[in-house]
């Protein structure tokens, strides 16, 4: 059971360039988010996702898009990449509404610099 | 709208020193309450939960946090060691129908000296 993936852990891009985000998870979670974590500043909510299918806004939804074809899987696309999206990805799931009590999983992140 | 504070924004201390992170949320609601850890280089892990029940909750490494009607959710060690040097997130879910997303805090960094 590896629980929530991320990939990559680690990417450079330069300004202008897009990337994509991978995050699967394994758990058969219904909700899946993306956070963005800046220093002094906590998690920040990009996107969220209560199944397949349906997605929406967080907090610091500019800049990036999501799609949640399946249950598994959650991308975050990055499409002009600017020096603002410098910052550790991480990528969540959980139960859902009902049990919420589990909590969220994350991943092990996905540290970005745009240079 | 709801929102989380955390005051103290690093906190430095000595093996078996005992340790209190202060956190603050505005909701007047039913809330669910949660404590998360991330050491150095790793993702955030679920430290300790509230839901309804004991105000007291014990979650893991000698860990505790007690819910308060106005509006607390401190988290609290006996004697802390150098592993616990970490940030702690504080975290606050409505509960109510339709809200399937936490508020986090700004974060608590916590160095123990050996």
């Amino acid at each position: 059971n590896a629980g929530v993936t991320q990939t990559p852990k680690f990417r450079i891009l330069k300004i202008g360039q897009s990337m994509t985000l991978q995050c699967t998870q394994d758990m058969n979670h219904n909700y899946m988010y993306w956070y963005r974590q800046d220093p002094g500043m906590g998690l920040k909510l990009i996107y969220y996702s209560v199944g397949a299918g349906i997605t929406d806004k967080g907090e610091v939804p500019n800049g990036y898009n999501v799609s949640r074809s399946t249950t598994e899987d959650f991308p975050l696309r990055l499409e002009l990449a600017a020096p603002s999206q410098t910052s550790v990805y991480f990528c969540a799931s959980s139960l859902g509404q009902g049990a919420l009590e589990y909590g969220y999983t994350f991943g092990s992140g996905t540290r970005l610099t745009v240079v | 709208a709801q929102s989380v504070s955390q005051h103290n924004h690093h906190v430095i201390l000595s093996e078996a020193a005992s340790l209190e992170l202060g956190c603050n949320y505005s909701y007047g609601g039913t809330v669910n309450l949660f404590w998360y850890v991330q050491y150095p280089g790793q993702h955030l892990q679920l430290l300790l939960k509230y839901f309804s029940g004991d105000p007291l909750v014990k979650g893991i490494k000698g860990f505790e946090a007690e819910f308060k009607s106005k509006f607390s959710f401190n988290l609290r060690k006996p004697s802390v060691q150098w592993s616990d040097t970490a940030e702690y997130f504080c975290a606050v879910n409505a509960g109510t129908s339709g809200t399937y997303k936490y508020i986090f805090g700004t974060g608590t960094r916590l160095k123990v000296l050996a």
